[in-house]
């Protein structure tokens, strides 16, 4: 199993949309996550596939064709500058053990 | 609230120490991990525990080893530390799916 986030760094203006890569390869049906820590910070959970829920307006969507799980929010806040890792985890897995990416580290600008 | 807590937040050790790295966790989780995280390299997976003296190995356990004497607490043990395993750890828990994790211990070996 591995996940790869080809971006290191993304940076864009406040209010414009964001999008930040995931791409993964496993033979199963896999969990995705998006984590996220902001500076001097925990890492943190943001956001599960299986929750389908949009938190602090960020989105993501399990595209199993193209095993992606792209992170997007529409319009980008300061506050959203952070690091941010998508991460796997094999299905019912007993130990849940999380595979991450490399991470991608998010700048808004004013 | 789940707290995850490690013991030390920096700690400066000379080559070929012993270093132990400690982690406890308050919610009663079966599962440990100990990752490191590097700059572009993501977060790597050194150990896991499931179980009360049940480890397994994760994807760079070279050089490392874990004890696991007690539920709530997973120690990360470097036999003899040297200069690549300069970088931060982070120990995390989980029951289910989402991992808590610590605020990080950022060892440096010179």
């Amino acid at each position: 199993q591995r996940v790869t986030q080809p971006e290191k760094l993304l940076s864009v203006f406040k209010g414009a949309p964001v999008e930040l890569k995931c791409n993964y390869s496993y033979s199963g049906s896999p969990e995705l996550f998006w984590y996220v820590q902001y500076s001097r910070q925990r890492l943190q959970l943001l956001l599960r596939h299986i929750s389908r829920e949009s938190i602090k307006g960020f989105t993501a969507d399990l595209n199993k064709g193209e095993t992606s799980f792209h992170l997007k929010k529409p319009f980008a806040q300061e506050e959203d500058s952070a690091m941010y890792y998508c991460a796997l985890s094999p299905w019912m897995n007993a130990g849940n053990m999380l595979t991450f990416g490399g991470g991608t580290r998010l700048m808004v600008k004013p | 609230d789940v707290k995850v807590t490690q013991s030390s937040r920096y700690l400066v050790k000379r080559t070929g120490e012993k270093v132990f790295l400690e982690c406890v966790q308050d919610m009663d989780h079966e599962n440990m991990f100990w990752y490191r995280q590097d700059p572009g390299l993501g977060l790597r997976l050194i150990y896991f525990s499931y179980d009360v003296k049940m480890k397994e190995k994760g994807d760079i356990p070279e050089g490392y080893s874990v004890s696991r004497e007690k539920k709530e607490r997973f120690s990360l043990i470097l036999e003899s530390a040297s200069t690549n395993q300069t970088s931060m750890y982070l120990c995390a828990s989980s029951m289910n799916t989402e991992a808590f994790f610590g605020q990080g211990t950022r060892l440096t070996v010179v």
